[in-house]
């Protein structure tokens, strides 16, 4: 059973170009979360969305983020027009259900560096 | 709201020391907490967790205790190995979808 699976593993933009970061999560489970982390710092909570909805994306800058996880294929994370502040790594997780007791499994994260 | 607070790093301890890696939280209700692990370049790894108070968290030599009065998770282990070097982090989740993580401390276990 394959974990969490994040590509590209590192991504390189000039400012102003766009990055997307995919994120298949874990077979089985049907609710993804995006976290950033930056710079020696802990992780943010971004997003979390289940199969075609976004359920709270409180975590979301307002402007040039946004997410998706269509029926079909894996979630999503875009990002538009590039800033060097947007460099961090964006890590994804998925979770059966929603449970306290449900743990969140992590993929091996998308390390963007803007130039 | 709910918050996690850990006990900054860098730690540099020698190879079987004993390590404590201290993390306090803040929470309505009835959380859940964890520890994870992030080794160099990878991902996080859950390394142990407790659903309820006086649970006990273990995994690999690693001991976690939820403690409801002290709000505490502070985590533990007897004796380190160089292997244990990565940055450990202290996580909780409450009703609803985000888990909030502290800020991650990070352990250098020399030979």
């Amino acid at each position: 059973n394959a974990g969490v699976m994040q590509n590209p593993r590192h991504l390189v933009r000039r400012r102003g170009q766009e990055a997307r970061l995919r994120c298949s999560p874990m077979k089985g489970h049907s609710h993804v979360y995006w976290y950033r982390q930056l710079p020696e710092e802990g992780l943010k909570f971004m997003v979390y969305l289940q199969k075609e909805n976004i359920i709270d994306e409180s975590g979301m800058p307002k402007e040039r983020f946004s997410a998706e996880f269509p029926k079909e294929g894996p979630s999503i994370l875009r990002i538009q027009q590039v800033v060097r502040g947007d460099s961090a790594a964006y890590f994804c997780a998925s979770s059966p259900s929603l449970d306290t007791k449900n743990i969140q499994y992590f993929g091996a994260g998308t390390r963007l560096s803007v130039l | 709201g709910d918050s996690v607070t850990q006990m900054e790093g860098p730690v540099t301890l020698s190879e079987e020391a004993f390590l404590t890696i201290n993390c306090t939280y803040t929470a309505t209700g009835y959380p859940s907490l964890f520890w994870y692990v992030q080794y160099p370049g990878e991902g996080l790894q859950l390394l142990l967790k407790a659903t309820k108070a006086d649970d006990k968290g273990s995994n690999k030599g690693f001991e976690a205790t939820y403690r409801k009065e002290t709000t505490s998770f502070h985590l533990e282990k007897g004796s380190v190995q160089v292997s244990d070097s990565a940055v450990y982090f202290c996580a909780l989740g409450n009703t609803g979808n985000q888990f909030y993580f502290g800020t991650g401390t990070s352990l250098t276990v020399i030979p």
